[in-house]
């Protein structure tokens, strides 16, 4: 299994402009999970998919953040117009069907830098 | 207060030594425990769960739940260097879905 792929993995954008964020869970798994990681504020939970209808967006900082999972295989966190104070590790994370102790698979993650 | 906390660290333990990592909660509907491992640039990765009061073992490592005093607990026998890293303690409440509430992460050092 290829695990859960994320990209672009590295992506440099300047204040203002469209960023496109994209991942492809792992397949089979229903549920998937969009995290965003800084030092000051650790690992955030921005907001996450069952069966590709989003759930909980009550972590999604402001309308600038959009995120959409057309079908089960692909997932995009989009931010429109970007700012400094975005910059981070994003992570994309999917987990098997259910309730339980499931465990959340990470991909790779994208470090966004905006200057 | 923060739904999961977590000492920051670092904390540096010597070669062999046991560490002990520390996380509490505040939602006492959490019923999941989890234990994440992040190397410096890495994502995080599943090395433990645990939802019974109690230990659980699992080759060097031991998880200690005691949901009345709202405490999980990670201990890393016989430490070594390669253990040094990030541990995120991570909660779940089914109630609230699917999603892990994670704390900041005990970042740990352990010197040769």
């Amino acid at each position: 299994d290829a695990g859960v792929i994320q990209s672009p993995r590295h992506e440099v954008t300047e204040m203002g402009q469209e960023v496109t964020l994209r991942c492809k869970p792992i397949s089979g798994h229903n549920s998937l999970f969009w995290y965003r990681q800084t030092m000051m504020r650790g690992l955030e939970l921005l907001i996450y998919f069952n069966n590709n209808v989003p759930i909980d967006d009550s972590g999604m900082p402001e309308d600038r953040f959009s995120a959409k999972m057309p079908n089960a295989s692909f997932s995009t966190l989009k931010i429109q117009p970007s700012e400094p104070r975005d910059s981070a590790v994003y992570f994309c994370a999917s987990s098997s069907p259910g309730q339980g102790a499931y465990e959340q698979y990470f991909g790779p993650g994208t470090r966004l830098t905006v200057t | 207060q923060k739904e999961v906390e977590q000492n920051s660290g670092p904390l540096s333990v010597p070669e062999g030594a046991i560490a002990s990592l520390n996380c509490t909660y505040s939602d006492r509907g959490s019923q999941s425990f989890f234990w994440y491992r992040q190397y410096s640039g890495k994502s995080p990765e599943l090395i433990m769960f645990i939802y019974s009061n109690g230990d659980k073992e699992d080759g060097r490592f031991t998880a200690q739940l005691n949901k009345a005093s709202q405490y999980v607990s990670l201990l890393i026998r016989d430490s070594q260097p390669s253990d040094s890293a990030t541990y995120l303690c991570a909660v779940k409440n089914y109630n609230q879905g699917g999603k892990l509430i994670f704390g900041q992460g005990t970042e740990l050092s352990v010197k040769p």
